[in-house]
This record gives structure tokens, sequence and C-alpha cells, in this order.
């Protein structure tokens, strides 16, 4: 079983809807993490999260939220979805220590809004 | 603006040769650099890592190379194979800041058979 799981792995939905992305993890780590991968820019932090009552804007938040409902999960959620959020989502983890510490990612989701 | 750069998009590489990616910073404060892989359809994965206390580091075939001076660091790959081929991002870090990473653009490395 994979580490670092996200769900849903795809999703195609329409301009204004809800979406929420899961992500739950098993390494027992206490830090989580959001990217979004856009083609040409990498990996851009949207939140992170290094306990359950513990939440930080990335560089890119605008239009997104989130919810540690525990410390192995971690969703993120589009309250009014637009289509330039179209791009592949990725959840992280990292154990506490410092930035030494490598993030372990899921697969991804990829998200197209319509 | 892009604190990390990867400036090769892509890279061919003949099997059994070196494999070399490039990377550069701007932020002097970046004291921890690291490089992950990924393959399609999965996500990036840990490859090797080096603090800027050190100039190189290495694990088995994977060789990190860091030149403080230029902000520039590279991963070496001798002698390159078909399962190398994936896309390369690197990452830096401030160790005694917020813990977030900048990733670089990334660069697709297709070793040739």
């Amino acid at each position: 079983d994979a580490d670092v799981t996200q769900t849903p792995r795809n999703r195609i939905t329409k301009t204004g809807k809800r979406i929420m992305l899961e992500c739950s993890q098993t390494k027992g780590h206490d830090r989580m993490y959001w990217y979004r991968q856009d083609p040409g820019l990498g990996l851009r932090l949207i939140y992170y999260s290094f306990d359950v009552k513990d939440i930080n804007k990335g560089e890119i938040s605008d239009g997104y939220s989130v919810s540690r409902q525990a410390q192995a999960k971690f969703s993120l959620s589009l309250e009014s979805a637009i289509p330039n959020q179209t791009a592949l989502y990725f959840c992280a983890t990292s154990a506490p220590g410092g930035g030494n510490q490598p993030q372990h990612f899921g697969d991804g989701t990829r998200l197209s809004i319509l | 603006d892009q604190q990390v750069k990867q400036n090769s998009p892509s890279l061919s590489v003949q099997e059994g040769r070196i494999s070399i990616l490039n990377c550069d910073y701007t932020n002097s404060m970046f004291d921890y650099f690291l490089w992950y892989k990924k393959y399609p359809a999965e996500g990036p994965t840990f490859l090797i890592s080096i603090s800027s206390i050190k100039d190189k580091n290495e694990d088995g075939r994977f060789t990190v190379f860091l030149n403080k001076s230029a902000k520039h660091l590279s991963l070496h790959i001798v002698p390159s194979q078909p399962g190398d081929s994936a896309v390369y991002f690197c990452a830096a870090s401030i160790t005694s800041g917020t813990y977030k990473y900048i990733f670089g653009t990334g660069t697709r490395l297709k070793v040739l058979a």
C-alpha cells in the first residue's frame, strides 16, 4: 500500500463546482503539504500544515482552502472551481527536523475544470 | 521571481554515458538542496540531497555537486540507464526557516538505449 494516498486520482468537473481532494498517509509524519504542478512552472506550494492545529498558506493559496482532520489526513478544497485551477495536484508529507527532511509525495490528482 | 531555476527543459543521453542536470538558485539563504525524480503518473520521489556545508554527495550512480559561490548545483548520473528516463526536479530550502521547499521547473531526461 502506498504511504501517501490521494483520492481521487482523476477528476473532471465544471466551473463553479466545489471540489475536495483528499490525502491520507501512513508514514506517521506530522507535516503535510499540498502542491500543484503546471507545465513549465514546476511544483508550487498551496498550503502546508505542521500539525493538526497548524495551517499555513503557501505561495498560491488564493481560491483554495484546506482542512487537517487528523494527523494522517489533509484535504484540499476548491470552493468554486475555475478553469485555471486545472492542474496536477500533489500531497506530500515530511518528518519533523527542519528543512532537511525529504518530502514524500502521493501519486497526484489530475484535475480538469471545464 | 523564480528562486530555483532549471534552464534545460529536456536532455537526451546515450545509455552508459554521463547525464548532467543543472540547477541554479538566487537566494543565498538556501542551505539544503534536494533532487527528486518523477515518472509519469507517479509522484516525485526523493533521490539525493546535499547540505551547504558540503560540496559533493554521492549515492551509487548519483552524485550531487554544489558550488555555493556560483549558486549552482548539478546532478551527475553515471552510467545512465534507460530506467533513469524521468523528470528531475531540484529543490532548495532554508533549514532554519519555515521548512518550505522551493522547486525548480524540472528537466526531462531521456536515456537512449
